[in-house]
């Protein structure tokens, strides 16, 4: 079962410009957490934002997260083609099970 | 260096013939998983383990085994392999489990042909 979907399903963007992508999930939650996969490569955790967060930086990433419509935003500032990659939002189902969003393609063109 | 080693990366086998992914991990967590990706069904959640002999079924434990004997290994056993079972395959850890702020680290992946 899908906790976290995400919007939009691909994005492409110039370089140099700011990618938003979005996560929606269904069930409270203690944290929710973005990860990069690049191309059939394993998941890199990038942030985890906890439930009484609001907002998280972290270098070029900003994460927003707003329990009362259940959703999350990553924003990444000044892309660069090595942004290129998947984003998936995760969230934790119970407390033993986490649950991964079936993720943002997002293409950063030269 | 901190790291989640999977192997094979890449297997190719017949159908029923019993194989197993094995995974490690060398930061002493305490819970590891395995997720299957497939494409436009996401990562899909086969077993996770709390800790050394607690394991439990995920969303798609059909057709695989786990066991933790020990805290640094997590291996899956496909014991007769079907082509549905074709996926990659990914091993993941993390301190302590989901609901504790803390993030997961994930092997490579494993590709996976049934044939």
């Amino acid at each position: 079962s899908q906790q976290g979907e995400e919007d939009p399903q691909a994005l492409s963007i110039q370089e140099g410009e700011n990618a938003t992508m979005n996560c929606s999930y269904k069930t409270s939650i203690n944290n929710l957490q973005w990860y990069r996969q690049n191309s059939g490569r394993g998941l890199v955790h990038l942030i985890l934002i906890r439930s009484n967060e609001r907002e998280k930086h972290s270098g070029r990433l900003r994460v927003t997260l707003d329990t009362s419509k259940k959703s999350s935003s990553l924003l990444i500032t000044a892309s660069r083609a090595a942004d290129t990659a998947s984003y998936f939002c995760a969230t934790a189902q119970g407390a033993q099970k986490l649950v991964f969003g079936q993720g943002t393609r997002l293409t950063i063109n030269p | 260096e901190a790291q989640v080693t999977q192997n094979p990366r890449y297997l190719i086998t017949v159908t029923g013939k019993k194989l197993t992914v094995t995974c490690s991990q060398n930061m002493n967590h305490e819970y590891m998983s395995w997720y299957r990706q497939d494409p436009g069904l996401g990562l899909r959640q086969i077993y996770y383990s709390m800790n050394v002999e607690v394991t439990d079924k995920g969303d798609v434990p059909e057709g695989y085994k786990v066991s933790r004997k020990e805290k640094r290994n997590f291996p899956l056993i496909l014991e007769s392999p079907s082509p549905n079972q074709t996926s990659l395959y990914f091993c993941a850890s993390s301190l302590f489990g989901p609901i504790r702020p803390y993030g997961a680290f994930f092997g490579q992946g494993t590709r996976l042909t049934v044939v």
